[in-house]
C-alpha cells in the first residue's frame, strides 16, 4: 500500500516557539494532503485540507495564522504550529491523496506527538 | 451531511472471548466507502478494511470479519477469540466522493477495546 511518514514522531518544544511537522508520501505523488488534529480520547478532527501549489482550506474555527500550512510539492506537505502554547499540546496527524491510485482511499501517516512546555 | 455512529465508547472483554464493535452510518449518496481504522496506543491509525457500497458481501480476514448491511446502514466489526494485541481504539469511517474534499471523509468518534487477559 501507499506510504505516507510523518516526522517528527515526537516533538516538545517552549511555549512561544514555533514547530513544524512534515508529512512526505514516499511512493506516490499526493495531490491533497489532509492535516487532523486528535485531542485524548476524541475522534480525529480535520484541521485543513491542502492541494499542492495552492493555499490551503481551512476548517472552521482552525486558525490560519497559528497553523501554517505549506504544501510546496507533491510529495510533501508542512504543518507550523505557529507562537506555540501548552493547548496546542495534541497528536496531528496527516493524510495523503492520491488521483493516481485508485480506491477513493486516503492514507494516514503515523502522527506526531506535539507537547508544549 | 454525512455521519457515523460508534455507540460502543470502551468495551472490556476477555482474551479468547468474541466481540462486535458496531458502526452505524448517514448518508445521502449512493455511492459512498466504508473504512475501519485501528489506532493502538501509539497512535498511527492501521488501516484495516475499505468496502464500497455497491458492494454488501460479507468479509472475514483471519479473526476480522464484517457485516455491511445498508438495509440497516450498518458496518459492523467483529474480533473472534479475541487477544490482548487487539486492544486499542477502532474507528470506523465514511467517505463520499470526491474524496479529495476534506470534509467527506468522516470519522466516528471511535470505540475503545480493552481485552484483559
Amino acid at each position: 500500500g501507499a506510504v505516507v511518514s510523518q516526522h517528527p514522531s515526537r516533538v516538545i518544544c517552549k511555549s512561544g516557539t514555533s514547530v513544524k511537522i512534515e508529512c512526505r508520501s514516499l511512493d506516490f505523488q499526493a495531490t491533497t494532503m489532509f492535516w487532523y488534529r486528535q485531542f485524548p480520547k476524541q475522534s480525529l478532527m480535520l484541521m485543513a485540507t491542502s492541494n499542492e501549489g495552492s493555499k490551503a482550506t481551512y476548517e472552521q474555527g482552525v486558525e490560519k495564522d497559528k497553523f501554517l500550512i505549506n504544501h510546496a510539492s507533491l510529495t510533501l506537505s508542512t504543518l507550523t504550529v505557529t507562537s506555540a502554547h501548552p493547548e496546542d499540546s495534541s497528536f496531528y496527524i496527516c493524510s495523503a491523496y492520491s488521483s493516481v491510485i485508485s480506491g477513493n482511499t486516503i492514507y494516514f501517516g503515523e502522527g506526531s506527538w506535539l507537547t508544549v512546555v | 451531511a454525512q455521519k457515523v455512529t460508534q455507540a460502543q465508547t470502551e468495551i472490556s472483554v476477555v482474551e479468547k472471548e468474541d466481540v462486535t464493535l458496531d458502526c452505524v452510518y448517514e448518508t445521502r449518496d449512493t455511492t459512498y466507502y466504508l473504512f475501519w481504522y485501528k489506532q493502538p496506543p501509539s497512535g498511527e491509525l492501521v488501516f484495516l478494511i475499505r468496502r464500497n457500497s455497491f458492494d454488501e458481501q460479507n468479509e472475514i480476514s483471519g479473526r476480522y470479519s464484517w457485516n455491511f448491511q445498508k438495509s440497516t446502514s450498518s458496518f459492523n466489526f467483529t474480533i473472534t477469540a479475541s487477544q490482548v494485541v487487539d486492544s486499542a481504539v477502532y474507528f470506523c469511517a465514511l467517505s463520499e466522493p470526491p474524496v479529495n474534499y476534506g470534509q467527506n471523509f468522516v470519522f466516528g468518534p471511535g470505540t475503545r477495546l480493552s481485552v484483559l487477559p
